[in-house]
C-alpha cells in the first residue's frame, strides 16, 4: 500500500494564482517526519521543509506555507501569488522513526507549471 | 559546501550490458542513500550506508545491483546486467545525521537518468 499518496498528478495555474499541492500519508508510527522536496528542471530535490509528527503548527516561508493536520493525515503545501520559477515537480515524503533504514517514502510527485 | 554529485547524469546503455553509477556525498555525511524513480512512479528506496556498511539494503531490487562505499567516502551502483525494467533516475542522497534525528535534512544529487534500450 502507498505510503504517501499525492493525488494530483498535474497542475497548470496562471502566474500569481494560489495553488495548493495536496499530500496524504499513512503510518502507524505515532512518531515520523514528514517532508517536501522540489525538483525543478535541473533534476536534483531540493529540500523544503521538514515536519515533526508532534508539531502540528503550520508554518509559513514567504509564498509558501504547509498545513500538517494528523486528524486527516495531510500535509498539503500551498503556493500564495505563485511565479514561473515554482513550476517543477513537488514530492512529498514521508520518514518513519521505527525504521532502522531510515528511509523516504515518496509520494509519485506532482508536476506543477506556472503559466506566465 | 558542494552538493551531492552524480556521475554521469545521463547513461544509455543495451540490455545485457554494465553500467556504474556513482555518488560522491557532501564531506562528513556518514549516511548516503540510493533511490530510484521510475518513470511516473514513486521515488523509491533501494539501500542506505553509514558510513562503509550496508545499513538497510531492503530496497535493493535484485541481485543484478550491487552497491559499494569503500572507505566510506564515494558510492557506486552496478547494475549487471542491465534490463529494460532497470531505467529509471537514480538519486543519491547524504546527510549527517540519521533522519530522525532533529533538524536533520537529506541532500539529494541531480540524479542519474539510466535509458537500457
Amino acid at each position: 500500500a502507498q505510503k504517501v499518496t499525492q493525488a494530483q498528478t498535474e497542475i497548470s495555474v496562471v502566474e500569481k494564482e494560489d495553488v495548493t499541492l495536496d499530500c496524504v500519508y499513512e503510518t502507524r508510527d505515532t512518531t515520523y517526519y514528514l517532508f517536501w522536496y522540489k525538483q525543478p528542471p535541473s533534476g536534483e530535490l531540493v529540500f523544503l521543509i521538514r515536519r515533526n509528527s508532534f508539531d502540528e503548527q503550520n508554518e509559513i516561508s514567504g509564498r509558501y506555507s504547509w498545513n500538517f493536520q494528523k486528524s486527516t493525515s495531510s500535509f498539503n503545501f500551498t503556493i500564495t501569488a505563485s511565479q514561473v520559477v515554482d513550476s517543477a515537480v513537488y514530492f512529498c515524503a514521508l520518514s518513519e522513526s521505527w525504521n532502522t533504514g531510515n528511509q523516504f517514502y515518496f509520494g509519485t510527485g506532482t508536476s506543477l507549471t506556472v503559466i506566465p | 559546501e558542494a552538493g551531492v554529485t552524480q556521475f554521469p547524469s545521463h547513461s544509455v546503455i543495451e540490455k545485457g550490458q554494465t553500467v556504474t553509477l556513482r555518488c560522491d556525498p557532501i564531506s562528513g555525511h556518514d549516511n548516503l542513500y540510493w533511490y530510484r524513480r521510475v518513470m511516473g512512479k514513486e521515488i523509491k528506496f533501494l539501500l542506505h550506508f553509514v558510513k562503509e556498511s550496508k545499513q538497510d539494503e531492503s530496497g535493493m531490487p535484485n541481485n543484478r545491483f550491487l552497491a559499494e562505499r569503500t572507505g566510506g567516502t564515494y558510492s557506486t551502483l552496478k547494475v549487471q546486467p542491465a534490463e529494460l525494467e532497470d531505467s529509471g533516475v537514480y538519486f543519491c542522497a547524504s546527510s549527517r545525521e540519521l533522519l530522525g534525528a532533529a533538524n536533520t535534512e537529506a541532500f539529494f544529487g541531480q540524479g542519474t537518468r539510466l535509458t537500457v534500450v
